[in-house]
């Protein structure tokens, strides 16, 4: 079965400064999609960026861009310029190349400080 | 605001109620998943529909039903409940191809008393 672990309960950056949330991953699969989502308090479910795990390149959406390392099963959020707006909890999550079905992490508090 | 809608936002029940969540997916989307997500937790997969047959689901007991209409709206239903069911419920919808994103619903707020 697939895990996702993000290690960092909580996080806080500055405002316009750069913050990285972690995420790792367990699988066998070789063809699977890896997600970031937000979730602002209206609780929402919005899709932040996606990766391909046959691609190599890193995604990239506006200020937010993943490090992607496919062998260390690592899939780690940036997002620069920090905004207010950007406050909610993230959540990393993992879908197989043979189903829709996500399977996500418990989740990290972003904290944006004026 | 995805085109995906839940109702009720929230709700209350009694232990040993049942319960009916429902989802209208977006526009051109056959697949609609259930999630349930606990205070402080991820959401965890419930259970799925494609073209109104349930096409895969996790580790939740038989209590909780599920049922997809001809139009690919949804229903959760969840039976005999429990203080453990409170939670969020997440509805989200897909259009069944690979390669393309889930959208999801403002979930239901379920609280069991």
């Amino acid at each position: 079965a697939q895990t996702v672990t993000q290690s960092q309960p909580e996080m806080s950056v500055q405002e316009a400064e750069t913050v990285t949330l972690s995420c790792t991953y367990d699988t066998s699969e070789s063809d699977y999609y890896l997600f970031w989502y937000k979730q602002p308090p209206s609780r929402q479910m919005i899709l932040v960026i996606r990766q391909e795990a046959y691609k190599q390149q890193n995604a990239t959406e506006n200020r937010f861009s993943v490090n992607f390392q496919k062998a260390a099963k690592s899939f780690s959020l940036k997002i620069s310029d920090s905004q207010l707006g950007d406050a909610a909890m993230y959540f990393c999550a993992y879908r197989s190349g043979k189903n829709e079905k996500l399977t996500f992490g418990t989740g990290t508090r972003l904290t944006i400080i004026p | 605001e995805t085109g995906v809608t839940q109702s009720p936002t929230h709700l209350i029940k009694t232990r040993g109620q049942q319960v009916t969540l429902r989802c209208s997916s977006q526009s051109g989307h056959n697949t609609v998943s259930w999630y349930q997500q606990a205070l402080g937790q991820g959401p965890q997969f419930i259970f799925q529909y494609y073209r109104e047959e349930e096409n895969g689901r996790g580790n939740f007991p038989p209590r909780f039903s599920g049922l997809q209409f001809p139009n690919y709206s949804s229903e959760l239903n969840v039976n005999a409940l429990e203080l453990d069911d409170s939670a969020l419920y997440l509805c989200a919808s897909s259009s069944g191809r690979q390669n393309t994103e889930a959208f999801f619903g403002q979930g239901t707020r379920l609280t069991v008393v």
